[in-house]
């Protein structure tokens, strides 16, 4: 059975200080996918980043960076240089490459809390 | 391009009585998923639509969820009767084509307060 864990339920920075979110998943799939989603106060669940489980290149996006690592299955999201507007909900998901479209499995979420 | 849209945002309804929610995907995708989280739990999958067919319920509850997409557009999820425990953020989300890789993308939730 698939399972996403985020062991952090909730984390509180300072601005500007480096902040990183921790995921590690279980499947017995050779082939997968992993998510980030952000979820502001607004509600919506925003896609960040979707990784292959043949790509294991590090990727960075402005601010955010993600380290994917297969030997101990986990897939970490560091913000740089926090910012308040970063305070959310992080979501790591998982998903089986498998038949039409897909269904993603939801770690609990990492709330983070950056202070000014 | 408009994003996935939900409605309502908030409903707050009594015990024993029916709630019907909407989602209007992404236009042109072809798959929709409902997700819901519930108070202090994760997110989870409720089902899953290929145009009008359902490809996965394996996630709906109990038979006091239906969920409908005809003509392959919008989709609908009725919950009757609802009860306490239905209370929480109801998700619809969607994706292109058929690649299981493709990114899936949400709206903003449909509240749910069941009193």
């Amino acid at each position: 059975a698939q399972k996403v864990t985020q062991a952090q339920t909730e984390i509180s920075v300072v601005e500007k200080e480096d902040v990183t979110l921790d995921c590690v998943y279980e499947t017995r799939d050779t082939t997968y996918y992993l998510f980030w989603y952000k979820q502001p106060p607004s509600g919506e669940l925003v896609f960040l980043i979707r990784r292959n489980s043949f790509d294991e290149q590090n990727e960075i996006s402005g601010r955010y960076s993600w380290n994917f690592q297969k030997s101990t299955s986990s897939f970490n999201f560091t913000i740089t240089a926090s910012q308040v507007v970063d305070s959310a909900v992080y979501f790591c998901a998982l998903s089986e490459a498998w038949g039409y479209g897909n269904k993603l499995v939801f770690g609990a979420g990492t709330i983070l809390r950056v202070k000014s | 391009e408009a994003g996935v849209t939900q409605f309502p945002s908030h409903s707050v309804i009594e015990k024993g009585q029916t709630v019907t929610l909407r989602c209007d995907p992404i236009s042109g995708h072809d798959n929709l998923y409902w997700y819901r989280r519930v108070m202090g739990k994760e997110i989870k999958f409720l089902l899953h639509f290929v145009k009008e067919s359902k490809q996965d319920e394996s996630g709906m509850p109990n038979n006091r969820f239906l969920a409908e997409r005809t003509g392959g557009t919008y989709s609908t999820l009725k919950v009757q009767p609802a009860e306490l425990e239905d209370s929480g953020v109801y998700f619809c989300a969607s994706s292109p084509g058929q690649y299981s890789g493709n990114t899936i993308y949400f709206g903003e939730g449909s509240w749910l307060t069941v009193v």
